[in-house]
């Protein structure tokens, strides 16, 4: 159980168009949502925390602007990351609590993002 | 934001050797976990542990949560090839909204 999916887990675009991230809780009701960013060799530097309904907290230096996080349902939270550059070029990972897993974070298998 | 200092950065060891890594911070945590992360995946939840000077075993892994809720360790006996990857620390508590503060990392690489 816990299960957590992201998709795409790959994706090329070209700068300055908008890319779209999804993450899926698949068997369980995820109240708050994580979204992380971890560079080639680097720790998983979190980005901000979502909350179904309500708007995303986000960590200091993370542009709120930049990285859109949309928390509709208990399943399904998006990070859309706007107007991209090469430097948001990364592996955007998402996780997931809730619905009776307790505190235990459930991991996404993480989205490669490349920006041309 | 606040990282933990896990050392050490990376190991090369021989197939069959035990493995050692750990993790300090200036910081209490109530919870400490430790995860794997294989190339191009997310990272999976090892061992956690919960109580300070608690000791707790999975398989050929074993962690402790330091006494001082400061730091914790994590051993990997009889290393196989299949242990490559990166090994990542990570703290967290319960006043913070459950959110994981991490450490650098730990490239394990093992020679058959």
């Amino acid at each position: 159980g816990a299960v957590v999916s992201q998709h795409p887990s790959r994706v090329i675009c070209k700068s300055g168009t908008s890319v779209k991230i999804e993450c899926r809780s698949l068997d369980f009701q995820a109240t708050t949502m994580f979204w992380y960013r971890q560079f080639p060799k680097q720790s998983l530097m979190l980005m901000a925390t979502s909350n179904e309904g309500s708007k995303a907290t986000y960590e200091q230096g993370v542009e709120k602007d930049k990285f859109l996080i949309n928390h509709a349902s208990l399943t399904l939270s998006t990070l859309t990351v706007t107007s991209a550059h090469p430097e948001d070029s990364s592996f955007y990972i998402c996780s997931a609590i809730g619905g009776g897993t307790g505190n235990e974070q459930f991991f996404g298998p993480g989205t490669r993002l490349t920006v041309l | 934001g606040q990282q933990l200092n896990q050392s050490p950065q990376s190991m090369f060891i021989q197939e069959g050797e035990d493995v050692s890594m750990n993790c300090t911070s200036s910081s209490i945590f109530n919870t400490w976990l430790w995860y794997k992360q294989d190339p191009g995946e997310g990272p999976v939840l090892l061992i956690a542990l919960y109580k300070a000077g608690e000791l707790t075993s999975n398989g050929r892994l074993t962690a402790q949560f330091g006494i001082t809720r400061k730091d914790s360790f994590l051993n990997i006996s009889a290393s196989i090839p299949s242990d490559v990857g990166i090994y990542f620390c990570a703290g967290q508590t319960d006043n913070a909204g459950n959110m994981l503060t991490f450490g650098g990392g730990t490239r394990l690489m093992v020679k058959p």
